[in-house]
């Protein structure tokens, strides 16, 4: 597609749920992240993906937060057992494999999913 | 580590006016510095980046510049217009630790018209 793409845009759900959010990245791009952006904060990063497997998972807060990307292209987070305190938006970018290995990690965002946990 | 700490917090300008917002980075593997431009309800978007090897960059009204003997880098805007009022972030990359950008904490900008 023509740029990053994230579903849903909102989420409300209650404390305990469990949660999924998709990130739909643009076409060819191998390098996929996930960031967290609470209320006035830049991005936390989460996790980052080359291909199908994820590079670096160091981000991720505990072991309720779990994402995949079987095909190497969607990717799914996955959330369990919901706090209020995951209450954020979440955002998903991505990157040509080029910039990547250039130093120079060009991110195209999508516009973000916001997840409320009441 | 691998923190940038962002500077104002919050910035309001007359409009026609030049603002400038300021990072600094501890690690010294830091090699690759973009600014990011973040309107409601968007996510963020690339607006001008520098690597190492540069000392200043610029693309019309906005630039950036590095010194890396301070660790800090700065995003300068001249003649501001009402369109360039958001949340600016900047961030940090190495080739060494975490392969992902690490965000400041951002600064809303109010060009007042």
């Amino acid at each position: 597609g023509a740029g990053v793409s994230q579903t849903p845009s909102n989420k409300v759900t209650e404390k305990g749920k469990y949660v999924e959010l998709r990130c739909d990245p643009i076409s060819g791009h191998t390098a996929l992240y996930w960031y967290r952006q609470s209320l006035g904060q830049g991005p936390e990063f989460l996790i980052y993906f080359q291909g199908t497997g994820a590079a670096d998972d160091s981000g991720l807060p505990n072991d309720r937060f779990f994402a995949v990307r079987p095909e190497g292209s969607v990717s799914t987070l996955k959330i369990q057992r919901t706090e209020r305190g995951d209450s954020a938006v979440y955002l998903c970018a991505s990157s040509p494999i080029e910039t990547v290995f250039s130093g120079a990690n060009v991110l195209t965002f999508g516009a973000g999913s916001r997840l409320t946990v009441l | 580590g691998e923190n940038v700490e962002q500077h104002p917090s919050t910035l309001s300008v007359q409009e026609g006016d030049s603002a400038v917002i300021k990072c600094t980075y501890s690690d010294s593997a830091s090699n690759y510095f973009p600014w990011y431009k973040q309107e409601l309800g968007k996510g963020p978007q690339l607006i001008i980046d520098i690597r190492s090897n540069v000392g200043e960059k610029k693309d019309q009204r906005i630039a950036v510049t590095l010194n890396k003997t301070a660790k800090h880098f700065s995003l300068h805007i001249t003649e501001t217009q009402p369109e360039d009022s958001a949340v600016y972030f900047c961030a940090r990359k190495g080739d060494t630790g975490r392969r992902a950008l690490t965000f400041g904490s951002g600064t809303r900008l109010q060009v007042q018209p």
